[in-house]
């Protein structure tokens, strides 16, 4: 199986930057994915990362360390409608289904 | 496109009764899945699909069941309903998970309480 942490709730203020960390344990690593969800809405995709290193997508940036089983989100210039729970989700494909498995997901708050 | 919906959007249930969520896409999509989502246990999996007339258990199967008939339909079967079976239910889709970032697209959920 999987281990996926996330931590549970975090506050920052508006135009501030915050780091989103998903630290995770996996046999057959094969790829991570962060989400968004807004309270009482679906989930979105945010950005993936297979491969060690930064992705940057506007506001947003994802960074993997497959050697450390570590990742982070990391959103520039925060804005009230940031205010979501952002969810880290891993692919394993050693059981051969290459499900990802969700993290219980972060609570982020923000204010103004 | 509508992407992915489900109906319906609100349910409450008593004990003992069943129901049928129903989830479809436009998308032509392979997989197909079932989540539900409780307070502080994040998106767990019930039951996925490969594909049309294929199904398998997720990580709660327990208490239900699904069918997967057409490739755009993806059924969810509460035969006998139990408070703990309280959750908002996703469904999601997506091209395949073999390879690259072929990302999960999400329903709007429904809402379901047992009483």
């Amino acid at each position: 199986g999987q281990n996926i942490d996330q931590p549970t709730e975090m506050t920052a203020t508006e135009g501030a930057i915050v780091q989103i960390n998903c630290t995770y344990q996996t046999s057959g690593f094969n790829g991570l994915f962060w989400y968004q969800q807004h309270a009482g809405e679906a989930p979105t995709f945010l950005s993936y990362n297979v491969l060690d290193g930064l992705e940057e997508k506007g506001r947003f940036s994802s960074f993997l360390s497959r050697s450390k089983g570590y990742s982070y989100l990391l959103l520039k210039e925060l804005q009230m409608k940031d205010s979501a729970s952002y969810l880290c989700a891993v692919r394993d494909g050693s059981g051969g289904s290459y499900i990802p498995t969700f993290g219980r997901g972060t609570s982020l708050i923000v204010h103004p | 496109n509508a992407g992915v919906t489900q109906t319906p959007k609100f349910r409450v249930l008593k004990t003992g009764q069943s129901m049928t969520l129903l989830c479809a896409q436009d998308m032509n999509h392979e997989y197909m899945y079932w989540y539900r989502q409780d307070p502080g246990m994040g998106l767990r999996l019930i039951h996925y699909s490969v594909g049309e007339g294929t199904t398998a258990k997720g990580e709660v199967p327990d208490g239900y069941n699904v069918s997967r008939l057409k490739k755009q339909n993806f059924l969810l079967g509460l035969e006998s309903a139990a408070p703990s079976q309280t959750s908002v239910y996703f469904c999601a889709s997506s091209y395949s998970f073999l390879a690259g970032d072929n990302e999960q697209f999400f329903g709007p959920g429904t809402r379901l309480t047992v009483l």
